[in-house]
């Protein structure tokens, strides 16, 4: 089945203890992409991915870390999380870049900072 | 440079019709439109090209004003299965895949 899958789904972590969710999906997609979702105030970009080696930074980057070593994986690191990080997490990938198709998404990781 | 969706919810009854509105303050290259059920990851429904070029679901239409900057999503016959939170997407350039999504609208169709 053709998916992107995250883990963990339910996450509680303890302020400055490095994390990081991960992200694989199995439709060849060249492109990948983080988001964070807060209530009122949609779905918000992270980080994005348009191949192997090429990140760059979305909206709201500060505080996480990305990498794409391989095309499948594009993990999200939170190095030192802070309560303010405390939100649901989406990872979506899409092929071409997102220019002509949709996204699909992960099942999404409820993340709690205390 | 988020896009402002309108209006922020809706209440039907079952058959009826709903229009939700994006609008950006930037010019427009794509626009996705994606459904959120409670709980649940975004779904895919459509996406709208500078151009003209549409691709999406088969029971949902949309449109994409270049020049107002606009996209409009049209739910016809809704049934209780459109209930949920509907986002838009916006895309600025075809050189790279930064979306960004509005706010959403939330639609609540009853029997």
């Amino acid at each position: 089945e053709a998916q992107v899958t995250q883990n963990p789904r339910y996450l509680i972590t303890v302020t400055g203890k490095k994390l990081t969710v991960t992200c694989s999906q199995n439709m060849n997609h060249e492109y990948m992409s983080w988001y964070r979702q807060d209530p009122g105030l949609g779905l918000r970009q992270i980080y994005y991915s348009m191949n192997v080696e090429v990140t760059d930074k979305g909206d709201v980057p500060e505080g996480y870390k990305v990498s794409r070593k391989e095309k499948r994986n594009f993990p999200l690191i939170l190095e030192s999380p802070s309560p303010n990080q405390t939100s649901l997490y989406f990872c979506a990938s899409s092929l071409v870049n997102g220019r002509n198709h949709g996204y699909t998404f992960g099942s999404g990781t409820r993340l709690t900072v205390v | 440079q988020q896009p402002v969706q309108s209006p922020q919810a809706v209440i039907l009854r079952e058959g009826e019709d709903a229009v939700i509105n994006c609008s950006s303050s930037k010019a427009l290259y794509s626009v996705h439109w994606y459904r959120q059920k409670h709980g649940e990851a975004p779904v895919f429904l459509m996406i709208l090209l500078k151009g003209g070029e549409q691709k999406g679901h088969e029971k949902i239409s949309a449109s994409f004003n270049e020049k107002k900057q606009q996209s409009s999503l049209y739910l016809t016959a809704s049934q209780l299965s459109y209930s949920g939170t509907y986002f838009c997407g916006t895309g600025f350039s075809s050189n790279t895949g930064k979306l960004i999504f509005g706010q959403g609208t939330t639609l609540q169709v009853k029997p």
